[in-house]
């Protein structure tokens, strides 16, 4: 089982409407949880990360955390084309002795029709 | 405030041949990663160092791979002799010391392995 599973994609919406990015993760120990969005060609950009259960709201996206599903998505409101990226889960387990480490997904593409 | 710089941005060799990579962190970033991003897969971390000591390197392939971070500031990663599953576009990014959560990423080197 991969630490961080996404669905690679394409996800087709359009201008205007609600996106929604899942992702789940295989660690129970994981303590936070990240959203990166990644233009093609470019490098990664951190856009939201959470901590605890429950949503929590940045402008036109939204991060929800369920912990006892092992489940986080995105919702990014109001799509715009300019929205059209890959967007990247990573979760950062407490490993031993206090170390964190980032593990990313493999991305959704996000493709917005204008 | 300056980005993570990196160099060279695009390099192409044959297998067997060496290779190496240079980041700049951002200035006062006492954390260093470097990533490797595989086409279609989402940044795989090969190397973390807090200053200049390694704090995980499990997945550096140690045979081939090399990084160090002398003084603390300047990285750089080796690739001694390359192969064609080396091709890849590596990442560094750098944080705050304990601030795992907001990475920046540089610009990466997209590396074409012949």
């Amino acid at each position: 089982q991969k630490e961080v599973e996404q669905n690679s994609g394409p996800l087709s919406v359009p201008e205007g409407a609600i996106a929604s990015l899942n992702c789940t993760y295989s660690d129970r120990g994981s303590q936070s949880f990240f959203w990166y969005r990644q233009y093609s060609g470019k490098s990664p950009e951190l856009i939201m990360f959470i901590y605890s259960n429950g949503d929590k709201e940045d402008g036109r996206f939204t991060a929800q955390l369920n912990k006892a599903s092992q489940y986080v998505s995105l919702l990014i409101r109001d799509s715009q084309p300019s929205d059209s990226a890959t967007y990247l889960c990573a979760v950062n387990p407490l490993l031993p002795g206090g170390y964190q480490k980032v593990t990313f997904g493999i991305g959704t593409k996000l493709q917005v029709i204008p | 405030e300056a980005g993570v710089a990196q160099s060279p941005r695009y390099k192409i060799i044959e297998k067997r041949q060496s290779v190496a990579f240079w980041c700049n962190p951002i200035s006062g970033h006492a954390t260093l990663y470097w990533y490797q991003q595989i086409l279609g897969q989402g940044p795989k971390l090969l190397i973390q160092f807090q200053n200049n000591g390694v704090v995980d390197d499990s997945q550096l392939p140690k045979d081939r791979f090399s990084a160090e971070r002398l003084k603390g500031v300047d990285s750089t990663l080796k690739i001694q002799p390359a192969k064609l599953e080396d091709s890849a576009v590596y990442l560094c990014a750098s944080s705050l010391e304990g601030r795992q959560e907001t990475q920046y990423f540089g610009p990466g080197t997209r590396l074409l392995v012949l």
